[in-house]
């Protein structure tokens, strides 16, 4: 059990649709991590969020954008979806001190027909 | 920059042990190992900081070269239950003030009777 929570578990959208993931970290982890996992692959960096504020990007299109709350929460909205973005989406929050270890939540297995 | 793990796959007969190799090309603050198993979230094992400080699993060890920016996992005596996908997760500069966790393909591991 880490403490982090994702919602939903699973989702089933078509193509050209939006989504929103939500996840909750852990409380006083102030930084958030999104991550894409296609099947047989590592987790894929999409961005991090500290304190509200994205400070760091992976290599994904602007259609995936973010928001972080001040109560620990988080989205990860994706526009116009692709079959592509059929994967399991990962958030991971850590504390502050820089070596932090980074904990995982559950997903959402997200399915675009 | 995303690192480069090997072997991509090993198959052990319970109590073998195994060696899982992680390298990149840039500086790294710390190494961080994750096991994954199917349909579910990577949970942390360990991580190795710069200096020698290590933190993590009772029965699972690691290296961390700092000049060559590799590490190894070595798992002793293996279980059936170390059966899963292992990732390393290498924590660097990333540019603008902030740091990111980049994992790698992963190594999967299957321990057999």
């Amino acid at each position: 059990e880490t403490g982090v929570t994702q919602s939903p578990t699973h989702l089933i959208k078509t193509r050209g649709q939006q989504v929103t993931l939500r996840c909750s970290s852990q409380s006083g982890h102030n930084t958030v991590s999104w991550y894409q996992q296609a099947l047989g692959q590592g987790p894929q960096f999409i961005f991090q969020y500290y304190r509200e504020e994205e400070n760091g990007r992976g290599n994904f299109p602007p259609r995936f954008s973010g928001l972080q709350f001040p109560n620990y929460s988080s989205e990860l909205n994706v526009n116009a979806l692709e079959l592509d973005d059929s994967a399991l989406y990962l958030c991971a929050s850590r504390g502050d001190r820089g070596q932090e270890t980074q904990y995982f939540g559950p997903g959402t297995r997200l399915l675009v027909l | 920059q995303q690192p480069v793990q090997s072997p991509q796959a090993v198959i052990l007969r319970e109590g073998e042990d195994a060696v899982i190799n992680c390298s990149s090309s840039k500086a790294l603050y710390s190494v961080h190992w994750y096991r994954q198993k199917h349909g579910e979230a990577p949970v942390f094992l360990m991580i190795l900081l710069k200096g020698g400080e290590q933190k993590g699993h009772e029965k699972i060890s690691a290296s961390f070269n700092e000049k060559k920016q590799q590490s190894s996992l070595y798992l002793t005596a293996s279980q059936l239950s170390y059966s899963g996908t292992y990732f390393c997760g290498t924590y660097a500069y990333s540019g603008a003030g902030s740091y990111q966790l980049t994992f790698g393909k992963g190594t999967k591991l299957s321990v057999i009777p």
